[in-house]
């Protein structure tokens, strides 16, 4: 058990829709990260917060939007869904991001499916 | 932009024998370089990693990775391999002083009785 918990475990959906993936991180980790792991394009990193703030962007869409909260727990929202959304979406989170000393700890993660 | 190849999708070895994972990067700037484990349903989890210093380095469940500069790898290998270890393995790389990990496509590692 790395610490970050992810709801919920299972998401099905249809095109057109609006979900929102939650994430708890480690305890005293300030930084949060989302990747999407599918089947075409494998492992990619879609953006992080640090402490409230976007810090890093990678690979969103537009149709995507994060945030983390005061209590540090993030949310990705995902709207507008497609097929090619469906996708295992992890969150990590780190507690000195940018230092060698740095380890991200990466939650169980949330299946989307998209129908 | 950095990038990362994981030579083989998928490797199969036999319990006992020595499992060998490749992994070969790119990046401008030295990096911090990273071997993650992921089992069936389960999220990743942290092998060993590579930030400066020795470039031997030894993680959980017997694993260890070398980094080559001059190769530019960093292969995962393991002695003898366990039923335990057959996953997905994942080789993934990052910017000193950068906080986002860019992963190679992974490889399936499968351990034959």
């Amino acid at each position: 058990d790395s610490g970050v918990t992810q709801t919920p475990k299972h998401l099905i959906t249809a095109t057109g829709q609006r979900v929102t993936l939650r994430c708890s991180p480690r305890s005293g980790d300030l930084s949060v990260y989302w990747y999407q792991q599918s089947l075409d394009q494998g492992l990619q990193f879609l953006i992080q917060y640090y402490n409230g703030e976007e810090r890093a962007k990678g690979n969103i869409l537009e149709r995507f939007s994060a945030q983390q909260f005061p209590d540090l727990h993030s949310e990705l929202n995902l709207s507008s869904l497609e097929l090619g959304d469906s996708a295992l979406y992890f969150c990590a989170s780190s507690a000195q991001p940018g230092l060698a000393t740095d380890t991200q700890y990466f939650g169980p993660g949330t299946r989307l499916t998209v129908l | 932009a950095q990038s990362v190849t994981q030579l083989g999708s998928h490797v199969s070895v036999s319990e006992g024998a020595l499992v060998l994972l490749r992994c070969n990067y790119s990046s401008s700037v030295p990096p911090y370089l990273f071997w993650y484990v992921q089992y069936p349903n389960q999220g990743l989890q942290l092998l060993l990693k590579y930030t400066t210093g020795a470039t031997l380095v030894k993680g959980i469940n017997g694993f260890e990775a070398e980094f080559k500069k001059s190769e530019t790898s960093f292969h995962l290998t393991k002695p003898s391999a366990h039923m335990s270890d057959a996953a997905e393995y994942f080789c993934a790389v990052s910017e000193q002083g950068a906080q986002k990990l860019v992963f190679g496509q992974g490889t399936r590692l499968t351990i034959n009785p």
